[in-house]
């Protein structure tokens, strides 16, 4: 079975702190990305990496970096945490051209 | 931008059959998805069909594709109360491994 399993599943951060989302999975896949989820705009693409040390800017990059120095493990960093990236946000990974599998999300709230 | 919309919420009693509907607007799109996301969890695959395909059926789940009218629909036979759930639809975008979700339709199953 594909597991991909997110750091924390919720987390409360402060207004300018540096956050920290890691992802890890066991399929050797290629491919990961990072989501976010906000109700009724669905899931957009935030990063997306197709190799160790490659990334690619998804539709909403603004405000986030990503790191990936290892294949099976994937990082989202929020810089300067601002209350507009409370959200739910979600870590998939895949092998080219086959479906995604999804970690369980970790819910960010940003005071 | 090139978008995938879905209706917002749907609500179905137990036992009949619900169907769920997705317009996308990417004509290279190969394939098309659909995940489940259940309360709390990050999403997982339903089903998927490919471009060159108009139905596919898979015990309680019909996928139908409308090639023309560029229209994908979910129907699922006896719903049940576990159907309660988010349902999004996904396309692939050139590369098979990128994918645009649609803003995802909650479905709600009433006794």
């Amino acid at each position: 079975d594909v597991k991909v399993t997110q750091s924390s599943r919720y987390l409360v951060k402060r207004t300018g702190e540096k956050v920290f989302l890691e992802c890890v999975q066991d399929m050797d896949h290629e491919n990961m990305f990072w989501y976010r989820q906000d109700p009724g705009l669905g899931l957009r693409l935030i990063y997306f990496s197709y190799d160790v040390k490659m990334k690619e800017k998804g539709d909403i990059p603004e405000g986030y970096s990503v790191s990936r120095e290892k294949k099976e493990r994937f990082s989202l960093i929020l810089e300067s945490a601002s209350t507009n990236q409370t959200s739910m946000y979600l870590c998939a990974s895949s092998f080219t051209g086959y479906e995604q599998y999804f970690g369980p999300g970790t819910r960010l709230t940003v005071t | 931008g090139e978008d995938v919309e879905q209706s917002l919420f749907l609500s179905v009693r137990e036992g009949d059959s619900s169907v769920i509907n997705c317009t996308y607007t990417d004509s290279s799109s190969t394939y098309l998805y659909w995940y489940k996301q259940e309360p709390g969890a990050g999403l997982q695959l339903l089903t998927y069909i490919f471009s060159n395909m108009d139905m596919k059926q898979d015990q309680r789940l019909t996928v139908l594709l409308n090639k023309k009218d560029k229209h994908l629909s979910l129907r699922i036979a006896d719903t049940q109360t576990g159907d309660s759930a988010i349902y999004f639809c996904a396309d692939t975008r050139g590369t098979a491994s990128k994918l645009t979700f649609g803003t995802g339709t909650r479905l709600q199953v009433t006794l």
